[in-house]
């Protein structure tokens, strides 16, 4: 299994700035997974972070707006940009084995924007 | 591109009873079937997790069943409890265009179980 934490675990933040979370992982990994779940709404994959490579972003995704690190294996950051109301969500980190693992979530990051 | 339903969206029982919540998926190409618990503004709890290869797993309380070629899974809970009353969501690894290791995710079942 996988212990994942994050930070902050919740932010209100002005429109216009910009916030940066942080994921850590009690193992070693290769993938590392973003997510944003909206209010009321399921999880949509925002991109994937993989160590040693840029990250791969989601159709609807693009880099500047969340610019993604992943300096190591236990360790990546999600950075949502210029940031607008409609960014107010759950950003959610997870990591899982390639192909036949189970996935595991952090606790997730609760971001309101006014 | 992988598509994953769940139904019903809500189910209200009183405590006791046996229920079934549905997952169906288009693309049978998967590597595995997760099924998830979330507590409202908590993070996600793994419950269950079905290879592509297997057919059910169990959990105490908590079954799962997984038909590949007819897309779908099912999660059984037995005599449910009011501690059970939370959002479980199916999440599906893999699938048509979709690489191994990112899942897609159903929009949930909301479940309240009711003393």
């Amino acid at each position: 299994s996988a212990v994942i934490s994050q930070k902050p675990s919740r932010d209100i933040c002005q429109r216009g700035t910009s916030l940066t979370i942080q994921c850590q992982v009690d193992s070693q990994v290769t993938m590392m997974f973003w997510y944003r779940q909206q209010p009321g709404q399921s999880l949509t994959l925002i991109a994937t972070a993989n160590q040693g490579s840029e990250a791969t972003y989601e159709s609807g995704f693009v880099i500047d707006k969340f610019p993604i690190s992943r300096p190591n294996l236990t360790f990546s950051t999600l950075t949502v940009s210029n940031m607008s109301p409609e960014d107010s969500s759950i950003y959610l980190c997870s990591v899982g084995l390639t192909g036949a693992g189970e996935q595991y979530f952090g606790p997730g990051t609760r971001l309101t924007v006014t | 591109k992988q598509e994953v339903t769940q139904i019903p969206a809500a189910l209200s029982v009183p405590e006791g009873e046996n229920l079934v919540l549905n997952c169906s998926f288009t693309d049978s190409a998967i590597y595995n079937l997760q099924w998830f618990r979330q507590d409202p503004g908590k993070g996600l709890t793994s419950l269950l997790l079905i290879q592509s290869s297997q057919r059910e797993q169990t959990s105490g309380r908590l079954n799962a069943s997984l038909d590949k070629s007819s897309g779908r899974s099912t999660l059984y809970i037995a005599a449910s409890q009011p501690g059970d009353s939370a959002t479980y969501l199916c999440a599906v690894e893999g699938g048509l265009n979709t690489n191994a290791g990112k899942s897609t995710f159903g929009d949930g079942t909301t479940l309240t179980v009711k003393p």
